[in-house]
């Protein structure tokens, strides 16, 4: 059992570049989310899904796209990448949305954009 | 609007020595309040949970918080700190309406030797 994973770990980009970043859970969980960490700045929502086909804007998703093509999966798009861009980007399942469900985080992926 | 601030961004405790990390909430109902912890390099994990009950949760690790209504806030605690506490912890509120997370800012604790 994995848990959350993400793909890949370290990536550096230029200026207009674009990415995928990949998550995958292996719980049977049913709401993903992507977040970015900032210094200083916590963790902000980027986008998230409901369930398998389904996704929805989360509090900065502007630069980003998403899709959840299958349950497990949930794809980050850098369509155009620019240097407010460089963060890292955790991803998160979670088996609803109740509020009092835990978030299980994948490991981080680091993005430098240049 | 929801809201969670961490008033220290740093912390420097000595190890064996007791610690308290602040959380304050902005929040019209019945919060549900979270505390995550990340080592160097690695995500988060969840050290607790409130959501209903007893106000003093205990959590994994040797870590407690105590939830004050009258002072909206949700403070972690340990009696006695461990060199392997050094990390970065994050307290969260939970949204009713979606259960969506709002983090706060982080407190970076530093354990002396």
């Amino acid at each position: 059992n994995a848990g959350v994973t993400q793909t890949p770990k370290f990536r550096v980009l230029k200026t207009g570049q674009s990415m995928t970043l990949l998550c995958a859970q292996d719980m049977n969980h049913e709401y993903m989310y992507w977040y970015r960490q900032d210094p200083g700045m916590g963790l902000r929502l980027i986008h998230y899904s409901v369930g398998e086909g389904t996704t929805a804007k989360g509090e900065v998703p502007d630069g980003y796209n998403v899709s959840r093509l299958k349950k497990q999966n949930f794809l980050l798009g850098l369509e155009s990448a620019a240097p407010s861009q460089t963060s890292v980007y955790f991803c998160a399942s979670s088996y609803s949305s109740g509020t009092s469900e835990t978030q299980y985080f994948g490991p981080g992926t680091r993005l430098l954009v240049l | 609007a929801q809201s969670v601030t961490q008033p220290d961004i740093h912390i420097t405790v000595s190890e064996g020595a007791s610690l308290e990390l602040r959380c304050n909430y902005s929040y019209g109902a019945t919060p549900y309040l979270f505390w995550y912890v990340q080592s160097p390099g690695q995500g988060l994990q969840l050290l607790l949970k409130y959501f209903s009950g007893d106000t003093l949760v205990q959590g994994i690790k040797g870590f407690e918080a105590e939830f004050k209504r009258s002072q909206s806030s949700f403070n972690l605690r340990k009696p006695s700190v461990h060199w392997s506490d050094a990390a970065e912890y994050f307290c969260a509120v939970a949204s009713s309406n979606t259960g969506k997370l709002i983090f706060g800012q982080g407190t970076t604790l530093q354990v002396k030797p």
